[in-house]
């Protein structure tokens, strides 16, 4: 089952904040977050084990709620480079080593 | 030094005819994976192979014939191939087996059936 990304598309300007959110129907294991550049393979950014974990990784940060099924990643004071396509990819519970990617969320920095 | 390397980048070919995507890794990962993604970034699992075994094959038609000779190598065989199948393909691995470590993916190959 396909997880649901939320917004399809933003647009910042630089320094600006943002939040994508990923939720799926299903009890999941695990989140991963990905980002991929026009013309480029997706990089891996963070992935989320356990029921109300977050993370950070520079300023790029995601949180992970167990209970809703569900998983937020916030971008904080946007850079430029931080343009491309975020994809959550999920894991269900009992169907280990199957990650499923949402349809991604479009975004774009502007100076 | 390329870590999942992926061959052809391109492929341009009519409908009906044969074509294979190597894939090599050289991370020592024991996961390798095909992934499609469609005109819309739509990016769905195919199959996945730990150790040479098939772990994971996503109801994709069986003219899409997967190899793995040995854990460092995943191709993919298309036979009679169809408008629906142009998109980029994307080979990736990952350490471990189970659940899903990081993926490290190559660069794609962008696959055009006229």
């Amino acid at each position: 089952q396909q997880p649901v990304q939320s917004p399809q598309a933003v647009i910042l300007r630089e320094g600006e904040d943002a939040v994508i959110n990923c939720s799926s129907s299903k009890a999941l294991y695990s989140v991963h977050w990905y980002r991929q550049k026009h013309g480029e393979a997706p990089v891996f950014l963070m992935i989320l084990l356990k029921g109300g974990e977050q993370k950070g990784h520079d300023k790029i940060s995601a949180s992970f709620n167990e209970k809703k099924q569900q998983s937020s990643l916030y971008l904080t004071a946007s850079q430029l480079s931080y343009s491309g396509t975020y994809f959550c990819g999920t894991e269900n519970i009992g169907q280990g080593g199957k990650l499923i990617f949402g349809q991604g969320t479009e975004l774009s920095v502007k100076p | 030094d390329t870590a999942v390397s992926q061959t052809p980048k391109y492929l341009v070919t009519q409908m009906g005819n044969d074509k294979s995507i190597k894939c090599e890794q050289n991370l020592g990962h024991d996961t390798m994976y095909w992934y499609k993604q469609d005109s819309k970034k739509f990016l769905k699992i195919m199959f996945s192979y730990n150790n040479k075994e098939l772990i994971i094959n996503e109801t994709v038609p069986n003219r899409f014939s997967p190899k793995s000779p040995d854990k460092a190598h995943l191709n993919l065989h298309i036979n009679s191939l169809e408008l629906g199948d142009s998109a980029v393909y994307f080979c990736a691995s990952s350490r471990g087996q189970g659940n899903t470590g990081e993926l490290f993916f190559g660069e794609g190959s962008r696959l055009t059936v006229l």
